[in-house]
């Protein structure tokens, strides 16, 4: 079965603790995304990237790191630098960046305590 | 810059009535035009699509038609299921900044 998976859905952390959240595609697709969600809210754009070993800043990168060092992994890291950890993220892969469909994982939720 | 704007939820309807959920855009060029469902506690799944004017993208029972003159793309159905409650988020992709944008998202609460 091809998709994204997401673990895990459910996370909890202590305030000023760093915290990965795994994302993998076994979609073969170029892109990859990561949004956050917050009630009510549409989604944000955190970090994209492109092509393995390149990605860059979305709308509200701060206090969040990535990494692509391969194709079908871009883990999110949630540094102690976010100001408002608490949210719903989701993963989204494309063929290529951005002038095709998103296909998105079922998500992680964070809390932060 | 680019922008999505859906009508506010949220929207509560009775099985078998007619559903509209409008959806408006701003943007440069000729977008590609998304509806996506978010089921509770999940991931956004991709409902339907179009990607030139007088498209109509249609999926599940669902349909919306890419209009230009309007900058529209109101999602429609014409008789819900309960089975339908979740939130559906309209998006666009290209113009001058050739991203991803999301409405704010609407809840549809379909009740038996």
């Amino acid at each position: 079965d091809g998709g994204i998976t997401q673990s895990p859905k459910y996370l909890f952390r202590k305030e000023g603790q760093n915290v990965t959240l795994s994302c993998e595609q076994n979609l073969n697709h170029d892109a990859m995304y990561w949004y956050r969600q917050d009630p009510g809210q549409g989604l944000r754009l955190i970090y994209y990237s492109q092509i393995v070993n390149d990605f860059q800043k979305g709308d509200i990168a701060e206090g969040y790191s990535v990494s692509r060092e391969k194709k079908e992994s871009f883990p999110l890291t949630v540094t102690s630098a976010q100001k408002n950890p608490t949210a719903f993220y989701l993963c989204a892969s494309s063929i290529q960046a951005d002038t095709d469909t998103q296909y998105f994982g079922p998500g992680t939720r964070l809390t932060v305590l | 810059g680019n922008s999505v704007t859906q009508m506010e939820g949220p929207v509560t309807l009775s099985e078998e009535a007619f559903l509209t959920i409008n959806c408006t855009y701003t943007a440069t060029g000729y977008p590609s035009l998304f509806w996506y469902v978010q089921y509770p506690g999940e991931g956004l799944q991709l409902l339907l699509k179009a990607t030139k004017a007088d498209d109509k993208g249609s999926n599940k029972g669902f349909e919306a038609t890419y209009r230009k003159e309007t900058t529209s793309f109101h999602l429609e159905k014409g008789s819900v299921q309960v089975s339908d409650s979740a939130v559906y988020f309209c998006a666009l992709v290209g113009g001058a900044t050739n991203k991803l944008i999301f409405g704010t998202g609407t809840l549809l609460a379909v009740q038996p």
